[in-house]
């Protein structure tokens, strides 16, 4: 069965830093792999997919993620961290035939000033 | 375009109560459906899916029921919520092979 690990729960960064946001996964072949984002009271938003080719995915509002496979990771960057980035960020797994997505535990951002 | 609708926003029931959150779906046509649950401090929990009419899957047994009476609406339910029901519940919609989800808005629901 496929799995997704955030091992960070919550993250705080200073407004100008970068951000790096962790993902493991765990599924028997090639994944689908996603990143989420939720505002409060919110519902999700995709930031970006990975399904093959470039490793490096580029996503909306200057994120990108790289997929290891090696490592089975899917970290989410972003080079300079803005207030409204704060948000709960979730990471996801997909099977092959694209029925389901199995998300990790999310990972909740602040942002200090 | 495709558009998913999520109803109520919020919703406030008491313990015991029937419960029936309903989810539409414009702009396509056969979409797999789901029902997610987002407890406090917790990550989503998938609860339904359906690949068709009639057809459910349910991934964790509890005191919800999910129906699918046609193509695009998907409705989740429950006889008498219980304090543990409280949460957030998200609807979502793929379609094809390998797709992302598309989210409706969710509903808050609070158990009193």
């Amino acid at each position: 069965a496929q799995s997704v690990t955030q091992p960070d729960i919550h993250i705080t960064v200073s407004e100008g830093a970068s951000l790096e946001l962790r993902c493991n996964y765990s599924y028997g072949a090639t994944p689908y792999l996603f990143w989420y984002v939720q505002s409060p009271g919110q519902g999700l938003q995709l930031l970006l997919k990975y399904f093959s080719g470039d490793t490096l995915v580029q996503g909306i509002k200057g994120l990108e993620a790289e997929f290891k496979r090696s490592q089975s990771s899917f970290n989410l960057r972003k080079p300079s961290v803005h207030w409204s980035d704060a948000a709960e960020y979730f990471c996801a797994v997909g099977d092959n035939a694209g029925n389901m997505l199995t998300f990790g535990g999310g990972t909740r951002l602040m942002v200090k000033p | 375009s495709q558009t998913i609708h999520q109803w109520p926003a919020t919703l406030v029931q008491p313990v015991g109560s029937p419960l029936s959150l309903e989810c539409t779906v414009e702009g396509t046509s056969n979409p797999n459906l789901y029902w997610y649950r987002q407890a406090a401090g917790r990550g989503l929990q998938l609860l339904f899916y359906s690949v068709g009419i009639g057809q459910i899957s349910s991934e964790v047994p509890q005191n919800l029921s999910a129906s699918r009476p046609q193509d695009r609406q998907f409705i989740l339910s429950s006889k008498k919520l219980l304090l543990s029901d409280s949460g957030f519940y998200l609807c979502a919609w793929s379609i094809g092979t390998a797709s992302d989800y598309t989210f409706g808005s969710g509903t808050r629901l609070t158990v009193v």
